[in-house]
């Protein structure tokens, strides 16, 4: 089955610092690539779509100049959180599908601390 | 916009069977997913309904009635590795927008 990986899996930062999360697609190309978001015991929020060459979209509430999202290549995604706070810290989650309805496949997720 | 209600907690007996059930509420419905994420774990897919009926894949079975906005997960022969969090999921386009998850304990 097609496979997503995301790295680092987990990362300590100290507040104010910024820190990026890949996403790849490993065995297929991802036209579309998604960010999650999920707090501890809860669901997870879908924070943003980003389809390759192009701006992310993202849903209702995220900022989007505080989690930068990048779909340079068909198969890399980078979500970067800049300016970090303790109240960033979540486990984040990439998934990406390679048409549009297709299946999504979900990365392993990344851990983010911030002390 | 779109609401998804799911049990938060259900507990089951090992080698038992287990429901559990979703009702949502969305606009431009595509289908019903069922997801299961292990405690620090990515979630993984388990079924995907489309359609009204049942589909049955091993141990697992999901049900979706588009005209009751309602749908189920069914597990069977419960194992203790089966302790999880289950996710309903409804697609609309191309997003998934997810539930807030059941946790099923399982007694030995």
């Amino acid at each position: 089955g097609a496979v997503v990986s995301q790295h680092p899996s987990r990362v300590i930062c100290k507040s104010g610092t910024s820190v990026k999360i890949e996403c790849r697609s490993l065995d297929f190309q991802a036209t579309t690539m998604f960010w999650y978001r999920q707090f501890p015991k809860q669901s997870l929020m879908l924070m943003a779509t980003s389809n390759e060459g192009s701006k992310a979209t993202y849903e209702q509430g995220v900022e989007k100049d505080k989690f930068l999202i990048n779909h340079a290549s068909l198969t890399l995604s980078t979500l970067t959180v800049t300016s970090a706070h303790p109240e960033d810290s979540s486990f984040y989650i990439c998934s990406a599908r390679e048409d549009f309805g297709a299946e999504q496949y979900f990365g392993p997720g990344t851990r983010l601390t911030v002390t | 916009g779109q609401s998804l209600e799911q049990p938060s907690e259900v507990t089951a007996v090992e080698g038992a069977i287990v429901q559990i059930n979703c009702t949502y509420q969305t606009s431009g419905f595509y289908g019903l997913s069922w997801y299961q994420q292990h405690d620090g774990g990515a979630p993984t897919f388990l079924s995907y309904n489309a359609l009204d009926g049942l589909e049955e894949t091993g141990r697992f079975s999901s049900f979706l009635s588009r005209s009751d906005s309602y749908g189920y997960l069914l597990l069977q022969e419960l194992q203790m590795k089966d302790s999880a969090s289950y996710f309903c999921a409804v697609r609309r386009g191309d997003k998934i927008i997810f539930g807030k998850g059941t946790r099923l304990h399982i007694l030995p």
